[in-house]
């Protein structure tokens, strides 16, 4: 099945900076990445999403790059703000299957 | 649309217990999930429905876990009987069936039941 690595599993960064957090995933017949936005004691929530056909996308600061060669896809954050700290999880499914493989959490911390 | 709705909010139970979390996914969605996600774990996929019919539950952790989905406006999660090591947050999610509505594809999560079993 689908293996989903993330990583880093922590990162802190200084308002303003851009944040990057990164996933590898297993299954070459993957085609649809999306990434949730986690706060705390709420639910996960979509903030962008990503399908194999495209090698990247971009909603206002966020974006999200695609490398289906290399199976990894990566989250950016730019002119990161304190409401952006929260814990980020990647997802991947293959076509085919409506299983969502989440990644193990990165919790992003933005230092004002 | 209220989206996905999940009662209760919050459980807190004797070991031994039955415990009974239920879900309202979406109206028109036709796809159905449950999640658990604990600190050592994260998000686990539990099982899942396709027009209520359960599509994959190999994530169900043993016989103690049961799930149904009676009608499309309707699913329930059962721990009989729960032990300390099932406390956790609960999230159902549901989604549409991407190949026939055209529509994306994403997973809604409802707001979660956090189940405490002392």
């Amino acid at each position: 099945g689908e293996n989903v690595e993330q990583h880093p599993s922590t990162l802190s960064v200084q308002e303003g900076d851009s944040a990057v957090i990164k996933c590898t995933y297993s299954d070459s017949a993957s085609n649809y990445f999306p990434w949730y936005k986690q706060e705390l004691g709420k639910r996960p929530q979509l903030i962008i999403d990503i399908r194999s056909n495209v090698g990247e996308k971009k909603d206002q600061r966020i974006a999200v790059t695609l490398n289906k060669t290399a199976k990894h896809f990566s989250l950016h954050i730019t002119e990161t703000q304190p409401e952006d700290s929260a814990v980020y999880f990647c997802a991947a499914r293959n076509f085919g299957n409506e299983k969502l493989t989440f990644g193990t959490g990165t919790r992003l911390t933005i230092i004002p | 649309d209220a989206g996905v709705i999940q009662s209760p909010r919050h459980e807190v139970t004797e070991m031994g217990q039955e415990v009974t979390l239920r879900c309202k996914p979406i109206s028109g969605h036709d796809y159905l999930f449950w999640y658990r996600q604990t600190m050592m774990r994260g998000l686990e996929l539990l099982i899942y429905f396709n027009n209520n019919v359960p599509i994959d539950d190999s994530g169900m952790p043993e016989d103690r876990f049961s799930a149904k989905m009676p009608n499309a406006s309707f699913s329930t999660l059962k721990i009989q009987p729960s032990e300390p090591r099932d406390s956790a947050v609960y999230f159902c999610a549901s989604s549409f069936n991407f190949r026939t509505s055209r529509l994306q594809e994403t997973q809604y999560f409802g707001p979660g039941t956090r189940l405490l079993v002392l």
